[in-house]
């Protein structure tokens, strides 16, 4: 069974200041989906950003960013430019290719962007 | 698009009720999603349908706990008799696309019912 490990319960940043959330994951699989979500204090979880495994490339969403190493099963968010409208918790989440209904999330790491 | 749509927000009740929770996915989404979180477990998926069949429900606690989806456009997770231990957030989430482009797409959840067991 797959597994996401999100290593920072808790992380600060400072308006303007970039912060890069860590999650890496377990996997027997080489073809898979990795996806971030916010979900600020109104409860709803948002996208921020996807990546298939197969692509070398890493997604890119405006500030957000992500830097995956597949080799490490790393898949980290980089935020630049935080805004206090960021402040949140972000989950980590593995979709395996094979099956596609399932997906395992990370227990998240609360974001914390100070004034 | 309306997105997920969940009900009640909020539900406190007396432990040995019965607790239904309510969720309207997006139109055309052929996934939909239960999960529940909890400070201690996180975020857990109970069960989930493909074209309103169950596809695994191992996620389920325990008997108490049935969800079903008698159409697309509905499905209802219910919680008989309820226990103090089931007070956690619920979410509901759908998602969908055509041949393999599912697989990539997010999951759209709901608001979530931020259910209270006395």
């Amino acid at each position: 069974a797959q597994t996401v490990t999100q290593s920072q319960p808790e992380m600060s940043v400072q308006e303007a200041e970039t912060v890069t959330l860590s999650c890496t994951y377990d996997t027997s699989e080489s073809d898979y989906y990795l996806f971030w979500y916010k979900q600020p204090p109104s409860r709803q979880m948002i996208l921020v950003i996807r990546q298939e495994a197969y692509k070398q490339q890493n997604a890119t969403e405006n500030r957000f960013s992500v830097n995956f190493q597949k080799a490490a099963k790393s898949f980290s968010l980089k935020i630049s430019d935080s805004q206090l409208g960021d402040a949140a918790m972000y989950f980590c989440a593995y979709r395996s290719f094979l099956n596609a209904g399932k997906s395992t999330f990370g227990d998240g790491t609360t974001l914390t962007v100070k004034p | 698009d309306a997105g997920v749509i969940q009900s009640p927000r909020h539900e406190v009740t007396e432990m040995g009720q019965e607790v239904t929770l309510r969720c309207k996915p997006i139109s055309g989404h052929d996934y939909l999603f239960w999960y529940r979180q909890t400070m201690m477990r996180g975020l857990e998926l109970l069960i989930y349908f493909n074209n309103n069949v169950p596809i695994d429900d191992s996620g389920m606690p325990e008997d108490r706990f049935s969800a079903k989806m008698p159409n697309a456009s509905f499905s209802t997770l219910k919680i008989q008799p309820s226990e103090p231990r089931d007070s956690a957030v619920y979410f509901c989430a759908s998602s969908g696309g055509t041949g393999d482009d599912y697989k990539n797409q997010p999951q759209h959840f709901g608001d979530g019912t931020r259910l209270s067991i006395l």
